[in-house]
Parts: C-alpha cells; sequence; structure tokens
C-alpha cells in the first residue's frame, strides 16, 4: 500500500532552515505531491506542489522566495525546504497527494512538526 | 485566519447524528463543486472522507455524507461512534490564488 512516510520533528533557531523530506514507496504518473502547513489553532495553508516525475514546481506566492520543493528520484524521496525561518514558521508540515484532474489529496504524511525557537 | 470558516467545535452522544459546515465564498465553495472533507486523529495522517461534494472514497463509512447549498458545503456523521471523535477540516478549489484552500477545522466530541 502506498505511504508517504514524513521525516521527523525538527527544532529550529529564527533565521535558519529547515529540510522536511516526504517519502514515497512508489510513484505513480500525473499524481503530484503538495506541502501544505497547520500552524497551531489553525487550518492547512497550502504552499506548493511539485511534479515528483519532471521536479517542476509551482509555489504559493505568500512562500515565494524562501520554499524550495525537490526530490531524489532515486530513493523516491521529496523535500521541502523553508529559509529564513521566523516563530509563525512553526507548524506541523504534511505532504499529501493529489488526486490527477481533481482538487482533493487522497492521501497524507503523518506531518512534521517544525518549531522555531530560540 | 483560513478562507473557509467552520465552528470551531461540535458534539454528540453516540448514537446521534452532528453536523459541520464550511463557509466560503463565490469564488470557492458557492461556485465549485471541488469540496472535500478530511479527518485527523492526533499523531496520525489525515484521512480523505468526501471528495466534490458528496462521493466517498472506497474505505469510508456511510455514516459519513456531504453536501452543499449555495457557499455552505455541510459534513453528516450519522450513528456517532467514539471512534469518530477526532479533528475534521474541510476544502475548496478557489478561482484566485492560492487555488487550494482549507477550513479552520472543527473538533468533534463525542458524549
Amino acid at each position: 500500500q502506498v505511504q508517504l512516510v514524513q521525516s521527523g520533528a525538527e527544532v529550529k533557531n529564527p533565521g535558519a532552515s529547515v529540510k522536511v523530506s516526504c517519502k514515497a514507496f512508489e510513484y505513480t504518473p500525473g499524481y503530484y505531491i503538495h506541502w501544505m502547513r497547520q500552524a497551531p489553532g489553525q487550518g492547512p495553508e497550502w504552499m506548493g506542489w511539485i511534479n515528483p516525475i519532471s521536479g517542476g514546481t509551482n509555489y504559493a506566492q505568500k512562500f515565494q522566495g524562501r520554499v524550495t520543493m525537490t526530490r531524489d528520484t532515486s530513493i523516491s524521496a521529496l523535500y521541502m525546504e523553508l529559509s529564513s525561518l521566523r516563530s509563525d514558521d512553526t507548524a506541523l508540515y504534511y505532504c499529501a497527494r493529489k488526486f490527477p484532474n481533481y482538487w482533493y489529496f487522497d492521501l497524507w504524511g503523518r506531518g512534521t512538526l517544525v518549531t522555531v525557537s530560540s | 485566519q483560513s478562507a473557509l470558516t467552520q465552528p470551531a467545535s461540535v458534539s454528540g452522544a453516540p448514537g446521534q447524528s452532528v453536523t459541520i459546515s464550511c463557509t466560503g465564498t463565490t469564488t470557492d465553495v458557492g461556485s465549485y463543486n471541488h469540496v472535500s472533507w478530511y479527518q485527523r486523529h492526533p499523531d496520525k495522517a489525515p484521512k480523505l472522507l468526501i471528495f466534490e461534494v458528496n462521493n466517498r472514497p472506497s474505505g469510508t463509512s456511510d455514516r459519513f455524507s456531504g453536501s452543499k447549498s449555495g457557499k455552505t458545503a455541510s459534513l453528516t456523521i450519522s450513528g456517532l461512534q467514539t471512534e469518530d471523535e477526532a479533528d475534521y477540516f474541510c476544502s475548496s478549489f478557489s478561482s484566485t490564488s492560492p487555488h487550494i484552500v482549507f477550513g479552520g477545522g472543527t473538533k468533534v466530541t463525542v458524549l
């Protein structure tokens, strides 16, 4: 069964960068991987997507210049790196698979807690 | 502040029904049927419950149903069970950027 396995929790200082991984045990063409985050007490917020096959990306305007999504096809891993961290970046970061040609996510990772604190 | 508005919490006794609302605007819920619902238990991956307003993926109990009227979508849980105690959030396509918006989430408590 396909799963998305995310890396463990991270604690970072303000101004640092964090790189969260999302390992998929198989890639199916047409499925893009999206990244969302959920701050405490709030709903999820969409950050962007990556095409695991081509590496193409699209980022939410809010995160342009601070986020980079990449993949390593040799180990079926996807990465989301967020730089210049601030305290309000503290959140649970999710990767999720979007069903092709529709607007819903049929598979999610468990989330990676990123805490930004000095 | 989330783009879609949900009540912070709802509760019900075992066997009862509860309904969670998800209110958007004419640029999202009000104009498109691309509304989905997710269930999240603590420390677990969110699970897709409903897609395209009222469609259940295989594996979702028929106790969960979705509907939409105007700018408000709803998720109804019938025959409430203790395992339904979780957070639920909605999502919709939006014609404005970002094109995927979410609700703030609703905590369901089984009394």
